[in-house]
């Protein structure tokens, strides 16, 4: 089957500006994650999603970052005033339940702020 | 708090020479921990898996046990091929919250 799926595979924007990241988990899976993934580092935890609602967002670096997932399968990182720091590798992971689960991961969208 | 801390690379081996990742843990209760792989070009997979202490994953010739004693969970194959250039991550699952928490990885070139 179809595994996850991220769009677009890369972003390149201007100081200040908004930007959306889509994520599209397998099927079924009850759970979704976001991860920031910085040249040379593993991936850092965002922010977790159990069904349509958020149920750990601690990773959130500040309040210009935000998801959603209205319908509890695509969801969307929302990163409002983009700043060069943000320039990173963004993961996206979906497993069948929670904690624990394997998680599988999308391509990633490689997003660049100039 | 929950960490991960991996051996740093990059590693660059002979084809059929052994292999050994270490990596180490921190954490509260009782972990799962993984082992993850990212060929040049595609995401992360998961390598392999331990849930309990001294479980051992394995996959593709590859093994890890999870050592608690030693807060440990080192990978390891007995030989290694080309095809098994790669980055790998160790991580681990807290027994609370849902986060997994990864090491910085290690990129591994195994040359012919």
């Amino acid at each position: 089957g179809a595994g996850v799926s991220q769009t677009p595979s890369n972003k390149v924007t201007e100081k200040g500006k908004y930007v959306e990241l889509r994520c599209d988990p397998i099927s079924g899976h009850t759970a979704l994650y976001w991860y920031r993934q910085s040249l040379g580092q593993g991936p850092e935890f965002l922010i977790y999603f159990q069904g349509t609602g958020a149920a750990d967002d601690s990773g959130l670096p500040n309040d210009r970052f935000f998801a959603v997932r209205p319908e509890g399968s695509v969801s969307t990182l929302k990163i409002q005033r983009t700043e060069r720091g943000d320039s990173a590798v963004y993961l996206c992971a979906s497993s069948i339940q929670g904690w624990g689960d394997t998680q599988y991961f999308g391509p990633g969208t490689r997003l660049t702020v100039l | 708090g929950n960490s991960v801390t991996q051996m740093e690379g990059p590693v660059t081996l002979s084809e059929e020479a052994f292999l050994t990742i270490n990596c180490t843990y921190t954490a509260t209760g009782y972990p799962s921990l993984f082992w993850y792989v990212q060929y040049p070009g595609e995401g992360l997979q998961l390598l392999l898996k331990a849930t309990k202490a001294d479980d051992k994953g394995s996959n593709k010739g590859f093994e890890a046990t999870y050592r608690k004693e030693t807060t440990s969970f080192h990978l390891e194959k007995g030989s290694v091929q080309v095809s098994d250039s790669a980055v790998y991550f160790c991580a681990l699952a807290g027994q609370t919250g849902n986060q997994f928490y990864f090491g910085t990885g290690t990129s591994l070139t195994v040359i012919p």
